[in-house]
């Protein structure tokens, strides 16, 4: 069956503009994770959706940053006023969560670029 | 938080080698995976392993949860081995290690 798709794979935007990235998890996974990698790291922890809504939202660095699951399947991130710094790949992952068994999916990340 | 901490950083093999990959947590989690994170950035699943162990063909991991360290196995290892191998564990919540990259030479 389909993995998790992200679109776009690719962004370039300027610094000051508002960016969205979507994830379209695997059909039935009731979760869905938001990371984000800097080059040579481990992704980091942003956020966290069982259903539509947010379970841990506590790896958002600021305010800036908002994420979205409003019918519990696809999501999007939300970055405003974007700084060079927001740079990254961002990685969405999805999973299923039964008897507290997570095992996580992920898709192949949009590359964002703050120029 | 959990602390994830994999050695060795970086490792570069003969083609034909085995290695030993490490994954050291912190505190007790409830989840447990390997992924390898191919040259285009893809992170593909290797294995989910919370206790015990796994193999599958070349490759098998053991986590030993009391001790709090995980294992992964890569027996006669192939360039297309070559990437960086990340452990993710979840407690209440999601920690990846900040991996070790593996290059095999022919």
């Amino acid at each position: 069956g389909a993995g998790v798709s992200q679109t776009p794979s690719n962004k370039v935007t300027e610094k000051g503009k508002y960016v969205e990235l979507r994830c379209d998890p695997i059909s039935g996974h009731t979760a869905l994770y938001w990371y984000r990698q800097s080059l040579g790291q481990g992704p980091e922890f942003l956020i966290y959706f069982q259903g539509t809504g947010a379970a841990d939202d506590s790896g958002l660095p600021n305010d800036r940053f908002f994420a979205v699951r409003p019918e519990g399947s696809v999501s999007t991130l939300k970055i405003q006023r974007t700084e060079r710094g927001d740079s990254a790949v961002y990685l969405c992952a999805s999973s299923l969560q039964t008897s507290g068994r997570i095992e996580q999916f992920f898709g192949p990340g949009t590359r964002l670029t703050v120029l | 938080g959990i602390q994830v901490e994999q050695s060795p950083p970086d490792l570069i093999l003969q083609e034909g080698a085995n290695s030993t990959l490490r994954c050291n947590f912190s505190d007790s989690v409830n989840n447990l995976q390997w992924f390898h994170q191919n040259p285009w950035g893809q992170l593909i699943n290797l294995f989910y392993i919370p206790s015990g162990t796994k193999q599958n063909g070349r490759l098998s991991a053991t986590t030993v949860a009391t001790e709090r360290y995980s294992l992964l196995y890569i027996s006669s290892s192939q360039t297309t081995d070559s990437g960086v191998y990340f452990c993710a564990a979840t407690g209440n919540q999601f920690y990846f290690g900040t991996g070790t990259s593996l290059t095999v030479i022919p």
